[in-house]
């Protein structure tokens, strides 16, 4: 069945590093993807998406390609801030299989001044 | 901005007890889910609705689990003999659209804790 990879955690930046968080997927046909972002006490949010290969999706200074070679959706941000501080998760839909997700595990971003 | 809410934000029962997580969708959505985490891992699907019936389901959601939408603005998981191992987190989403672009908006989520 479809899988989702992703780093485990927690990443610990300092304030204006640069941010990559990994993650891979396994699924049959195209899939579409997504990375989400959960702040603590909320709700999970899309950040961003992409529909087809090399697409990239982008929002809020990060980005992610869709690269079918290599069957990754790497989120990555040039300079994180504390406000980033979250998890993230990356996720995927198969379109040959209805509407629900399929999630990977999550990495905790900590982002220190 | 319109959103998804769940209530309670926390829940504890004991073991065999029913339990109702409450969800409202944002207003105009036509498709919800319901999604669980256990704390440590994945966040699973595990059912979506849509008019007003089962439209997919995992294998988590075996004869214990039904949902409902019992009006035009709640929509609910009941859970009829709860177990140890059905303490998770479970999230709530609607959306408007299916395919790609129909973006899944979520809400805070319950914490349901089985003693």
């Amino acid at each position: 069945g479809d899988s989702v990879t992703q780093m485990e955690g927690p990443v610990t930046l300092s304030e204006e590093a640069f941010l990559t968080i990994n993650c891979t997927y396994t699924a049959t046909g195209y899939p579409s993807l997504f990375w989400y972002v959960q702040y603590p006490g909320e709700g999970l949010q899309l950040l961003l998406k992409a529909t087809k290969a090399d697409d990239k999706g982008s929002n809020k200074g990060f980005e992610a390609t869709y690269r079918k070679e290599t069957t990754s959706f790497h989120l990555e941000k040039g300079s994180v801030q504390v406000s980033d501080s979250a998890v993230y998760f990356c996720a995927l839909k198969n379109n040959n299989a209805g509407n629900m997700l399929t999630f990977g595990g999550g990495t905790r971003l900590m982002v220190k001044p | 901005e319109p959103e998804v809410t769940q209530t309670p934000s926390h829940q504890v029962t004991q073991m065999g007890q029913e339990v109702i997580l409450r969800c409202v969708p944002i207003s105009n959505h036509l498709y919800f889910y319901w999604y669980r985490q256990i704390l440590g891992q994945k966040v699973e699907f595990l059912v979506s609705f849509y008019n007003n019936e089962i439209s997919e389901k995992s294998e988590i959601f075996d004869d214990q689990f039904s949902v409902e939408r019992p009006d035009g603005s709640n929509f609910t998981l009941k859970i009829r003999s709860t177990k140890l191992e059905d303490s998770a987190m479970y999230f709530c989403a609607s959306s408007d659209l299916q395919g790609a672009s129909g973006e899944q908006y979520f809400g805070p989520g319950t914490r349901l804790t089985v003693t």
